[in-house]
């Protein structure tokens, strides 16, 4: 089968840095992307990854590495607003309309 | 702006009733999908349209129908709606890329 695997709690205080892993097991591999969704509210695209190495933008990066089957999204500075669940996606097909599978989302709590 | 409208924010039904949920996106995109999202089981695709009139099944079809015969509009259909279908519903679009644009959820419940 197909897995994704990601932490379901993290949580860390404002200000500080916080990395959420995710480890994939699929049958093709073509990207690795993150989803933010706070609370009653629309999952929104962070990044993606179609080669190893650091993306960043602004306060958050994300990381990949194919040969481990692993990446991770690093939040930094963290604020009160970045509270929600972030989910890893891995694209494991060419065409199938980049048809995405989803880890089970890591809620992200910031403490004061 | 990518805009990807759903035609209700919350729907009550009763079991055996049919059920239609509409999808609308705004951008012209060839891909489009309905999720369903349950605590603890993160997103799980139903279907999947890549073009007008075309479907493919999803993770988890059962119970579910859709159509697609128009290329902005994709409805998901429950044939007739069971108690185990509550749930959150979401509909997203894309233009073959990694990234999809999310709809803002109906949150369907079923008596």
């Amino acid at each position: 089968g197909q897995s994704l695997e990601q932490p379901s709690e993290v949580t860390a205080v404002e200000g500080a840095i916080v990395q959420i892993n995710c480890t994939y097991q699929t049958s093709g591999f073509y990207g690795l992307s993150w989803y933010q969704q706070h609370d009653g509210g629309a999952p929104t695209f962070l990044s993606y990854n179609a080669l190893d190495g650091l993306e960043e933008t602004g306060r958050f990066s994300s990381f990949l590495s194919r040969s481990d089957s692993y990446g991770y999204l690093l939040l930094q500075e963290l604020q009160m607003k970045d509270s929600a669940s972030y989910f890893c996606a891995v694209r494991a097909t060419y065409n199938q309309g980049g048809k995405l599978i989803f880890g089970q989302g890591t809620e992200l709590s910031v403490k004061p | 702006d990518v805009k990807v409208t759903q035609s209700s924010r919350y729907l009550v039904k009763r079991t055996g009733e049919k059920v239609f949920l509409e999808c609308v996106q705004d951008m012209d995109h060839e891909n489009m999908f309905w999720y369903r999202q349950d605590p603890g089981l993160g997103l799980r695709l139903i279907y999947f349209s890549y073009d007008v009139k075309m479907k493919e099944k999803g993770d988890i079809p059962e119970g579910y129908s859709v159509s697609r015969e128009k290329k902005e509009r994709f409805s998901l259909i429950l044939e007739s709606a069971s108690t185990n279908q509550t749930s959150m519903y979401l509909c997203a679009s894309s233009q073959n890329r990694a990234e999809q644009y999310f709809g803002p959820g109906t949150r369907l419940t079923v008596t």
